[in-house]
């Protein structure tokens, strides 16, 4: 199986500020990777596709980048409503998998 | 607007069995697979199956192969997961998934989930 690894596990952020978390896989996913949000309580939301596609209605503050084994989440402006945990997960073969999350805090 | 309504999670005793349902609406169900994902009391997430669109093609977490049956009904817009064989560790939040299908694999519209709990 590929193992996806997130750094950090958590972090504190403050409004406006610019954050990143990166992503590793075990092997090689070409670009076949997706980032998700998921706020408390709710059900994971599509940020990202195809390891920079904005997915349809997410807001352009979220942007990916990379391939191959390294991948980035940015959030460009952090606002409060970004609060949540961030996954990464390929799509490169089955089983699919997810990164550990990262906890983003405000 | 796309909608996955998940139904069927409840307490089950070690052992038992269960069958999720999640019915699609806003969409012509026909043409999309479809996944079904969970999320155990404060972890992160884990893909649990897949299914085709026509049914041909199934994958399943080794976690749940032999215990798990995913199947899909078109005409009714429905996916089904049987679970037999429970356990604790089956002990989750149990999301439907659609994917993309321009872009296979790719995890778009979630359902809101169906909570499934294993004890005694």
């Amino acid at each position: 199986d590929i193992r996806m690894t997130q750094s950090p596990s958590s972090l504190y952020a403050s409004v406006g500020d610019r954050v990143t978390i990166t992503c590793r896989a075990s092997q090689d996913i070409s670009n076949d990777l997706a980032w998700f949000q998921q706020r408390p309580g709710k059900a994971p939301k599509s940020l990202i596709y195809a390891a920079s596609t904005l997915q349809t209605g997410a807001p352009s503050k979220f942007s990916g980048n990379g391939s191959e084994t390294d991948f980035t989440l940015t959030i460009s402006s952090l606002q409060p409503d970004d609060f949540g945990t961030y996954y990464c997960q390929q799509y490169y073969t089955f089983p699919r998998t997810f990164g550990q999350g990262t906890k983003v805090e405000i | 607007e796309v909608r996955l309504v998940e139904s069927g999670g409840d307490l089950v005793h070690p052992g038992g069995s269960l069958r999720l349902s999640c019915v699609a609406s806003g969409l012509t169900f026909s043409r999309y697979n479809m996944d079904w994902v969970r999320q155990a009391p404060g972890k992160g997430l884990e893909w649990v199956s897949y299914i085709s669109r026509s049914s041909n093609t199934i994958y399943y977490a080794d976690s749940v192969k032999g215990r798990f049956t995913i199947s899909r009904d078109n005409t009714k817009n429905s996916l089904f997961l049987q679970m037999n064989s429970l356990s604790a560790e089956d002990t989750a939040i149990y999301y439907c998934v659609r994917e993309n299908l321009a872009v296979p694999g790719v995890l778009m519209d979630w359902g809101q989930g169906s909570p499934v709990t294993v004890s005694s």
